[in-house]
């Protein structure tokens, strides 16, 4: 298994750009979350998913979009990328039965906007 | 609201000497309390879940309890190789889709 891949691993993007950060994972997991992650406020929830076709907001949604077309992925798009979404991007995917749940993170994407 | 603290910020231990991390949280129902270790320039790597109050779960050197309102993470006797940021999220009853994290906890072990 490859557990949770992310492309690309460094971006550079000018104010105003739009991208699209990639997000997979080969375990089945029904459950997918994309996190920011800045120095001194922790991880911070964007957007996750259910499953196939159901998606949600987290804390900070502002500025992005995701959709879930399969289980496997789950992209995330900045739709006009600011200098307030420099940040290192993880994406997530939990194992759950019952009450047990373990999340799996991504080595993460860092994103420069100038 | 939701919300997690974790300290001290930063940590540092000299090989062997053994101490604890605090996670303090609020939150309306605990689902979960999960511990994660993560390297530099790298994803947070799942340790434990916790569930109840009185829990605890080890592995290796790290120990993790929990109480209503906190979790420690004790480090026995640690090594170079525990150097690392540790972090602490809560998932609560009402949304168990939504994962609250601290800002973690830094530790630096020297030889």
């Amino acid at each position: 298994n490859a557990g949770v891949t992310q492309t690309p691993k460094f971006q550079v993007l000018k104010t105003g750009q739009s991208m699209t950060l990639q997000c997979a994972q080969d375990m089945n997991h029904e459950y997918m979350s994309w996190y920011r992650q800045d120095p001194g406020m922790g991880l911070r929830l964007i957007h996750y998913s259910v499953g196939a076709g159901i998606t949600d907001q987290g804390e900070v949604p502002n500025g992005y979009n995701v959709s879930r077309s399969t289980t496997e992925d789950f992209p995330l798009r900045l739709l006009s990328a600011a200098p307030s979404q420099t940040s290192v991007y993880f994406c997530a995917s939990s194992y759950r039965r019952g009450r047990q749940e373990t999340q799996y993170f991504g080595p993460g994407t860092r994103l420069l906007v100038l | 609201e939701d919300q997690v603290t974790q300290s001290p910020e930063a940590l540092r231990l000299q090989e062997g000497e053994s101490s604890s991390l605090n996670c303090s949280y609020t939150v309306s129902g605990l689902r979960g309390l999960f511990w994660y270790r993560q390297d530099p320039g790298k994803g947070p790597e799942f340790l434990f879940t916790l569930y109840s109050a009185g829990e605890e779960k080890e592995k290796e050197r790290l120990k993790a309890t929990l109480t209503k309102k906190e979790s420690f993470l004790h480090i026995t006797a640690p090594k170079p190789e525990d150097s690392a940021t540790y972090l602490c999220a809560v998932q609560a009853t009402n949304n168990f889709n939504k994962f609250y994290f601290g800002s973690g906890t830094k530790l630096n072990v020297k030889p």
